[in-house]
């Protein structure tokens, strides 16, 4: 098993430009987020999905966008990246509300 | 918000017990305890996670105090492996589906 993979793992962009991350899994968990964490920062959560076709709003959702189509895909999306989305983020997934197994992270810098 | 208090850093000799503790005064009677860790550059990494009663596993045991208003994760023997950023969590309840990571607990083992 994979587990969580993330793509890219690094991403450079202009302000203004758009990008999505990809989050793949393998283990058939119904329960995936998106996290960014900033530097000396914990992680906050962006978006989550409790399975396919939902997406809900987290702690951050603003300039961001989600899609869940696939169970084991979980998109995240930046229409028009500004300064302020420079962060690592992550992806996990879980089967319930208590292991969630992350990522390696995709480092982006916007400038 | 339903949030955690914990300590920026501590230190450990290598092959003591840690005490890495928590303060969570505003918790529901919902509320699951989670603790996670994050090894530099990776994602974080479940840990434990109890509601009322300590719980026991193979990296670590969990205590929580008979109030619930602080808990404290409790490795057995620190290794340099367990040197990494320690995150106590509260999910359920006031968050539902969200965990807050706070900034968390650095660990430093001392060889």
């Amino acid at each position: 098993n994979a587990g969580v993979t993330q793509t890219p793992k690094f991403r450079v962009l202009k302000t203004g430009q758009s990008m999505t991350l990809l989050c793949a899994q393998d283990m058939n968990h119904e329960y995936m987020y998106w996290y960014r964490q900033d530097p000396g920062m914990g992680l906050r959560l962006i978006h989550y999905s409790v399975g396919e076709g939902t997406t809900a709003k987290g702690e951050v959702p603003d300039g961001y966008n989600v899609s869940r189509l696939k169970k084991q895909n979980f998109l995240l999306g930046l229409e028009s990246a500004a300064p302020s989305q420079t962060s690592v983020y992550f992806c996990a997934s879980s089967y319930d509300y208590y292991e969630q197994y992350f990522g390696p992270g995709t480092r982006l810098t916007v400038t | 918000d339903a949030k955690t208090t914990q300590p920026n850093s501590m230190e450990s000799n290598e092959e003591e017990p840690v005490h890495l503790p928590c303060n969570h005064s505003t918790i529901s009677g919902t509320d699951y305890i989670h603790w996670y860790r994050q090894l530099p550059s990776q994602g974080p990494e479940y840990v434990i996670h109890g509601l009322t009663s300590n719980v026991n596993n193979r990296m670590a045991s969990l205590a929580i105090a008979e109030d619930r208003k602080s808990s404290t994760l409790i490795l057995h023997r620190a290794t340099l492996r367990d040197a990494a950023v320690y995150y106590c969590i509260l999910r359920g309840g006031k968050t539902g589906n969200q965990f807050y990571f706070g900034t968390g607990t650095s660990l430093t083992v001392i060889p």
